[in-house]
């Protein structure tokens, strides 16, 4: 299994850009997690889906930012527009049984 | 959740057990410990969780005092790519799963 697959791995953007990242869950799990990390804040998280469907989004910054999870094997996390203060790392993580297992992350630069 | 508390840093010589604690004192019966790890550039990764018991894993052993308020990690036989940020997370099994990490224990394994 090739785990928890992230993209882009890193993207820089301007400010005012809109920027998508996507995650692909392993296969079979039930629970996806957005999670943003910063030196200042940690590890945050910002939303989760079970069964595709959104349970808790009050992590989510501002409006700015939405997700949508289409099927169970695809998600985006949308920043619209983007701000200097939106950069960050993002990470996705998928659920099984007791464990959650994270993707590589996507090193997000908002100049 | 309840919250955790760990020191912010600590030492440890390659091919020692590193014993890494956390208090967790306002812990609730029906919450369980949890550790993860992150390897520097890399997403967190799950190691061990235990709920009343001690457990063990090819990775770790998890200590819990019998009254359940503060917990120990154990690495048996650090290495060098044992170094990381270690966060010890207190998750209620009523919560669908979500964690909270905090600031961690950065663990730096010495030759």
């Amino acid at each position: 299994d090739a785990g928890v697959i992230q993209s882009p791995r890193h993207e820089v953007t301007e400010m005012g850009q809109e920027v998508t990242l996507r995650c692909k869950p392993i296969s079979g799990h039930d629970y996806l997690f957005w999670y943003r990390q910063t030196m200042m804040r940690g590890l945050e998280l910002l939303i989760y889906f079970n069964n595709n469907v959104p349970i808790d989004d009050s992590g989510m910054p501002e409006d700015r930012f939405s997700a949508k999870m289409p099927n169970a094997s695809f998600s985006t996390l949308k920043i619209q527009p983007s701000e200097p203060r939106d950069s960050a790392v993002y990470f996705c993580a998928s659920r099984i049984h007791n464990e959650q297992f994270f993707g590589p992350g996507t090193r997000l630069t908002v100049l | 959740d309840a919250k955790t508390t760990q020191p912010p840093s600590m030492d440890c010589a390659e091919g020692r057990a590193a014993n890494l604690p956390c208090n967790h004192s306002t812990i609730s019966g029906n919450e369980y410990v949890y550790w993860y790890r992150q390897i520097h550039s890399q997403g967190p990764q799950y190691i061990i969780h235990g709920l009343k018991n001690n457990e063990t894993n090819e990775m770790a052993s998890l200590i819990i005092t019998e009254d359940r308020k503060s917990s120990t990690l154990i690495l048996p036989h650090a290495t060098l790519r044992d170094t990381a940020v270690y966060y010890c997370i207190v998750r209620s099994s009523n919560n669908d799963y979500k964690l909270s990490f905090g600031a961690g224990t950065t663990v730096t394994v010495r030759a």
